[in-house]
């Protein structure tokens, strides 16, 4: 049984530049959170998805923007990327009708230079 | 507004006990989790408990919840160098999750 997938690994971007962020999520979930790790801090939450909507949403900019699939599987995508937005990026699963118990992927490294 | 509080760090003797206390502030949590991270990694569910409950044991791990005083407690018993992470309490409810800093836990010989 597969776990909560993301890509790339790593990634580096200059500043301005934009990216997108790929996570599948574990088998039989059909929501996915997206988080922020800056270095030396907790995760924050920045939007969850679904039924391909977006359901809610954390103090982040709209220069974050997400999708999710038919297959249950998002994206996350960053535009004008900024020094700041170097940080680890956290995709979590979970069943709606089981919500409590949310599964991160290994995150994708991203580093804006 | 929400906020989670979490000591950043704890020193252990390997085979003692450790206890990592965490203080939140959201009342209107339906759950509380304890995630694990090690370094490079994402984050692994430990253990959780539901905001009824005062305690739930699985295993070395034991939850402790005072929901009057929003004071949520993490005990690792038996305490092994695989043991050595980083420690997130992340009260939630359907949705987000609101993390701590997290407590770095050292697991020394």
């Amino acid at each position: 049984d597969a776990g909560v997938t993301q890509s790339p690994t790593h990634l580096i971007k200059t500043r301005g530049q934009q990216v997108t962020l790929r996570c599948s999520p574990k088998s039989g979930h059909d929501t996915v959170s997206w988080y922020q790790q800056a270095l030396g801090q907790g995760p924050q939450f920045i939007f969850q998805y679904y039924e391909e909507e977006e359901r809610q949403r954390g103090n982040f900019p709209d220069r974050f923007s997400g999708h999710q699939f038919p297959n249950y599987s998002s994206e996350l995508n960053v535009n004008a990327l900024l020094l700041g937005d170097s940080a680890l990026y956290l995709c979590a699963s979970s069943r709606r009708t089981n919500y409590y118990e949310q599964y991160f992927g290994p995150g994708t490294r991203l580093t804006v230079t | 507004g929400e906020d989670v509080e979490q000591s950043l760090f704890l020193s252990v003797r390997e085979g003692d006990s450790s206890v990592i206390n965490c203080t939140y502030t959201d009342s209107s949590s339906t759950y509380l989790y304890w995630y694990k991270q090690e370094p490079g990694a994402g984050l692994q569910l430990l253990t959780y408990i539901f905001s009824n409950m005062d305690m739930k044991q699985d295993q070395r791990l034991t939850v402790l919840l005072n929901k009057k005083d929003k004071h949520l407690s993490l005990r690792i018993a038996d305490t092994q160098t695989g043991d050595s992470a980083i420690y997130f309490c992340a009260p939630g409810g359907y949705n987000k999750l609101i993390f701590g800093a997290g407590t770095r836990l050292a697991v020394h010989p």
